[in-house]
């Protein structure tokens, strides 16, 4: 398996730009989570799906910040436009039962 | 409202020597309760878990950790230390509402100096 995967590995945008952060969770795994790291805030979490469905987006930060799941094994969080305070690296960790996979996120810097 | 707290931001220790990473939980009803590690420029990865049992977990990497009811603790241990376990550490419980999702701890930072 080849766990869960992330892509870009790394984005620099120009502020006012849309960015498009992509997943792919492991195979027959239900949920799918989408988190944001930075050093003053942690480990954020922004929305989590189940089934493709959305659960809980009260972590989304603003309107600027939208999240697709349009089948099992296909996600995408959006930013747009995208802002300095953005910047931060993103994960997404997917999951059955108990205990999640984190894939390797992908570190934004908005310029 | 269930949380997790690890109240240091860093530990340090001598490679060879003991380490302990703290965790306290606050949680209604019986804990589901995790250990994850992040490595520099790398994803959390899966450490260790308490679901049910013997309150003595072993996991990943010669890492251990002890569920304590009493003291509503999950802390993480290991006997000798390595430098390359030097990384940052999470502590997190699943909600209870039974949606899957993991609350997070704020993280430790775990130094260990040759």
């Amino acid at each position: 398996d080849a766990g869960v995967i992330q892509s870009p590995r790394h984005e620099v945008t120009e502020m006012g730009q849309e960015v498009t952060l992509r997943c792919k969770p492991i195979s027959g795994h239900d949920y799918l989570f989408w988190y944001r790291q930075t050093m003053m805030r942690g480990l954020e979490l922004l929305i989590y799906f189940n089934n493709n469905v959305p659960i809980d987006d009260s972590g989304m930060p603003e309107d600027r910040f939208s999240a697709k799941m349009p089948n099992a094994s296909f996600s995408t969080l959006k930013i747009q436009p995208s802002e300095p305070r953005d910047s931060a690296v993103y994960f997404c960790a997917s999951s059955f039962s108990n205990g999640y996979t984190f894939g390797s996120g992908t570190r934004l810097t908005v310029v | 409202a269930q949380s997790v707290a690890q109240p240091e931001d860093q530990v340090n220790v001598a490679e060879g020597n003991p380490l302990t990473v703290k965790c306290t939980y606050s949680v209604s009803g019986n804990p589901y309760l995790f250990w994850y590690v992040q490595y520099p420029n790398r994803g959390l990865q899966f450490l260790l878990k308490y679901i049910t049992g013997d309150n003595l977990v072993k996991g990943s990497y010669g890492f251990e950790a002890e569920f304590n009811k009493s003291q509503t603790s999950f802390h993480l241990k290991k006997p000798s230390a390595l430098v390359s376990d030097s990384a940052l550490y999470f502590c997190a419980v699943r909600d209870k509402s039974n949606t899957g999702k993991l609350i997070f701890g704020q993280g430790t930072t775990l130094q260990v100096k040759p």
